[in-house]
């Protein structure tokens, strides 16, 4: 039973449009959310995350936003630039569950057009 | 900066083999992962620890072992290598406490022939 879902397998932008990924959580115990940004041939990278008692949290260009209710989070990355093509990793966790487990989804391939 | 390395890049073997997959971090962090990332399946825990000597079966424990005889190190072993264990590790870190981003190795991309 997939617990973190990543719908959209890939999405292509055009560079300088705002680029949105979205992820849904059936677990109402996850309380902290994370994006990761991978490249081909390397380990995944720590983007943006938000706790649960948030609903936005902003870094620059990429802003994840959270729905609490509807249990859904988006990454919003605007302007897109060629640099963030990448497959992009949604993950959440249970504090007070394993210390530090995430549960990650399938991931999504962006590709941004110059 | 916290790092996290994994002993080979990519690496190649044989149906049958023994495959030791080393992860060393130098951050004194408690809780270490072994991953492994398939296309369209994204990334599956295989084992984790939350100290030395410690491990716990992740979703997908099943061919793998492992082995944390110090804090920094974590050893993901194949007992006997198949051709679908042939994918990417990834090895992962983070403080015990923290609940925050782990932090990833850049991964060990294995072919089983």
């Amino acid at each position: 039973d997939q617990q973190v879902k990543q719908n959209s397998p890939s999405l292509s932008v055009q560079e300088g449009r705002i680029s949105i990924l979205n992820c849904d959580y059936t677990n109402s115990m996850f309380d902290y959310f994370l994006w990761y940004k991978k490249y081909p041939a390397e380990g995944p990278t720590f983007l943006i995350s938000i706790s649960s008692i948030k609903d936005k949290n902003e870094d620059g260009r990429f802003t994840v936003f959270l729905n609490k209710s509807a249990k859904h989070l988006s990454l919003h990355i605007v302007p897109s630039q060629p640099g963030d093509s990448a497959v992009y990793f949604c993950a959440a966790s249970k504090y007070g569950g394993s210390q530090g487990n995430l549960i990650f989804g399938k991931g999504t391939k962006l590709s941004v057009k110059p | 900066d916290v790092k996290v390395t994994q002993s080979s890049r990519y690496l190649v073997k044989r149906t049958g083999e023994k495959v030791f997959l080393e992860c060393v971090q130098d951050m004194d962090h408690e809780n270490m992962f072994w991953y492994r990332q398939d296309p369209g399946l994204g990334l599956r825990l295989i084992y984790f620890s939350y100290d030395v000597k410690m491990k716990e079966k992740g979703d997908i424990p099943e061919g793998y072992s492992v082995s944390r005889e110090k804090k920094e190190r974590f050893s993901l072993i194949l007992e006997s290598a198949s051709t679908n264990q042939t994918s990417m590790y990834l090895c992962a870190s983070i403080s015990s406490g923290s609940h925050n981003e782990q932090f990833f190795g850049p991964g060990t991309r294995l072919t089983v022939l």
